[in-house]
């Protein structure tokens, strides 16, 4: 019964270091998604996936890119990460994008960068 | 997305009906009011969603206005384990994910 699983769950980066959130689903979702949420606020969308093949940007795409491996899995990357990158990053999925369709979300990832 | 305006926190004895309100005065017709919660340090739970009828599930109630401009999320037996943040979001058609605001803060006491 796992549902979105994301890895790792804590992360601790230097300024300027790469690295890549995973994220796996097995409901045999078409969509998938990442959040990220920092202190006091709501979750903000980064990027989306509507199916297999696409990407899309979201609220707050800047310094980050994805890739959708299959349709289980979508990635995150932080190519050159900076303090302000620090925040809890949440994957999601759905059935597919659009209203009527439940999100399901990952517990989390904490990611600080120093 | 339409805005939703919500409370920022509400208290509720354990046991007791929870009924936290939202509104949406610019809902259009074809957007679904959504209900999700986040307890501390987790990631959002899906609780409830509707579009026009009231709908009940096992976790919540949702009864939105005639004239959809407003919605009541009711939880009918607080526990301490529902002490969370609240969301409501409502959703436009067509290609569109959640866009979560600050929601409620609902604090459950014995």
């Amino acid at each position: 019964n796992a549902g979105v699983t994301q890895t790792p769950k804590f992360q601790v980066l230097k300024t300027g270091q790469s690295m890549t959130l995973q994220c796996a689903q097995d409901m045999n979702h078409n969509s998938m998604y990442w959040y990220r949420q920092d202190p006091g606020m709501g979750l903000r969308l980064i990027y989306y996936s509507a199916s297999e093949g696409t990407t899309d940007k979201g609220e707050v795409p800047n310094g980050y890119n994805v890739s959708r491996l299959n349709k289980r899995e979508f990635s995150l990357r932080l190519e050159s990460a900076a303090p302000s990158q620090t925040s809890v990053y949440f994957c999601a999925s759905s059935e597919v994008v659009g209203p009527g369709n439940t999100i399901y979300f990952g517990e989390g990832s904490w990611l600080t960068v120093v | 997305d339409a805005k939703t305006t919500q409370p920022p926190s509400m208290d509720c004895a354990e046991g007791r009906a929870a009924n936290l309100p939202c509104n949406h005065s610019t809902i259009s017709g074809n957007e679904y009011v959504y209900w999700y919660r986040q307890i501390h340090s987790q990631g959002p739970q899906y609780i409830i969603h509707g579009l026009k009828n009231n709908e009940t599930n096992e976790m919540a109630s949702l009864i939105i206005t005639e004239d959809r401009k407003s919605s009541t999320l009711i939880l009918p037996h607080a526990t301490l384990r529902d002490t969370a943040v609240y969301y409501c979001i409502v959703r436009v058609s067509g290609y569109s994910t959640l866009t979560f605001g600050k929601g409620t803060m609902l604090l459950v006491s014995p």
